[in-house]
């Protein structure tokens, strides 16, 4: 069984702020996929990222970096210096065991405040 | 056009009506889904399908019928739904189980068909 757990229902920062999204996984399959995305009030799921298990390398997109710890199953996601327009719901996701079909986080609703 | 497009955006059915909701992709993906997202609640897979055939039926009650008549087409057909059914709709697809790596495949999202049962 998996399972992906974002313990945070919603966080609100004013712009500016750094702030970082949680993202707990469990599986137990060695080879894995996680992956991020993105909705904004529009609607529309947008995929940000994706990480195998064989990489543990952390990664920067400009504002966005993610931290990606096998040792305690996570797969955390910072947005530095917060923007208005990265208010969102984010969605951790994983799959594993061969499925092409992921198990999704409940969300994490951001709310960026001018 | 790219990406996923779903059709309508919005719908307002009463409880014995009859409606569809119309899912169309042209990116080559074999495997498409249906998502129920609720206010408060999580993503809801609903069903998915991968070279037309159902893979997944998440236990989705028979007043939600889909249909998949090829690739690039997916329908979820409704009838005599309930007010809690009130939710936004997410079709998905990506490339399903004959991707190199069906593990690391990318869903790509259409925009939601937000539904209100009266």
């Amino acid at each position: 069984a998996q399972k992906v757990t974002q313990a945070q229902t919603e966080i609100s920062v004013v712009e500016k702020e750094d702030v970082t999204l949680d993202c707990v996984y469990e599986t137990r399959d060695t080879t894995y996929y996680l992956f991020w995305y993105k909705q904004p009030p529009s609607g529309e799921l947008v995929f940000l990222i994706r990480r195998n298990s064989f990489d543990e390398q952390n990664e920067i997109s400009g504002r966005y970096s993610w931290n990606f710890q096998k040792s305690t199953s996570s797969f955390n996601f910072t947005i530095t210096a917060s923007q208005v327009v990265d208010s969102a719901v984010y969605f951790c996701a994983l799959t594993s065991g061969g499925s092409y079909i992921p198990t999704f986080g409940r969300g994490t609703s951001l709310i960026v405040h001018p | 056009e790219t990406g996923v497009t779903q059709t309508p955006r919005h719908l307002v059915m009463g409880m014995t009506n009859k409606k569809s909701l119309k899912c169309e992709q042209h990116l080559g993906h074999n495997a498409m889904y249906w998502y129920k997202q609720s206010a408060k609640k999580p993503l809801e897979l609903m069903f998915v399908y991968n070279f037309k055939e159902q893979t997944e039926n998440n236990s989705v009650p028979s007043r939600f019928s889909p249909e998949c008549p090829n690739s690039s087409h997916l329908f979820l057909h409704l009838h005599t739904l309930q007010p809690e059914d009130s939710a936004l709709y997410l079709c998905a697809s990506s490339q399903g189980a004959a991707g190199l790596v069906p593990g690391a495949n990318v869903l790509t999202f259409g925009a939601g068909s937000r539904l209100t049962v009266l």
